[in-house]
């Protein structure tokens, strides 16, 4: 079975620039998460969708991002303006909330703003 | 307040040795699961093993098991006959029940196993 994907694997571009990352879940998983990882902050949610609509979305840092989930098998979160301090490890996980237990992750985006 | 505190930032232990990883947490729900993932140097977070609080069982997965105490509020992973291989970050995570899906990790412990 296909586990959670995410495009691209890694990004570097320049501060001011719009970034686009994008995740497609497990196939039958109604939920799907946004996390953020830093040294300095840990592993922190960002958002979360249950089936397709956005739950909880208090870990956004600000007005600079925004995600979104048009169908049960896409997802993107989209950062513009793009700043230095953005710079971390995205990970997109899913699960599904009849029976199943465990968030499975993708392979995460590295994201670099110069 | 910290839900989840992982008090070792690293480890090292000699292959074949079993360690024990520690994880507390904080809670006033009485419906809650906790888990553990693994992230290898590659990155990726790979599930490990969970515990709900209502199981009256600590959970086992393989060399993985779990040493949950409950009045403590400890979670403590276990791995068996230490790997080469198991070298990587461990992290512990809390779901709250009232908070639906939403998972706290604590910072990790970097586990070193050594020849």
């Amino acid at each position: 079975d296909a586990g959670v994907i995410q495009s691209p694997r890694h990004e570097v571009t320049e501060m001011g620039q719009e970034v686009t990352l994008r995740c497609k879940p497990i196939s039958g998983h109604d939920y799907l998460f946004w996390y953020r990882q830093t040294m300095m902050r840990g592993l922190e949610l960002l958002i979360y969708f249950n089936n397709n609509v956005p739950i909880d979305d208090s870990g956004m840092p600000e007005d600079r991002f925004s995600a979104k989930m048009p169908n049960a098998s896409f997802s993107t979160l989209k950062i513009q303006p793009s700043e230095p301090r953005d710079s971390a490890v995205y990970f997109c996980a899913s699960s599904s909330g009849t029976g199943g237990i465990a968030q499975h992750f993708g392979d995460g985006t590295r994201l670099s703003i110069l | 307040a910290q839900k989840i505190t992982q008090t070792q930032p690293g480890m090292f232990v000699q292959e074949k040795e079993a360690v024990t990883l520690d994880c507390t947490y904080d809670t006033s729900d009485q419906s809650y699961g906790l888990f553990w993932y693994k992230q290898p140097s590659s990155g990726e977070m790979i599930f490990l093993i969970y515990q709900g609080s209502y199981d009256e069982q600590n959970a086992t997965e393989g060399r993985y098991s779990l040493n949950f105490q409950k009045a403590r509020k400890s979670a403590n992973l276990v791995i068996s006959a230490s790997q080469l291989g198991d070298s990587a970050m461990y992290f512990c995570a809390m779901r709250e029940w009232q908070g639906a899906q939403k998972l706290v990790f604590g910072q990790g412990t970097r586990l070193t196993i050594n020849p």
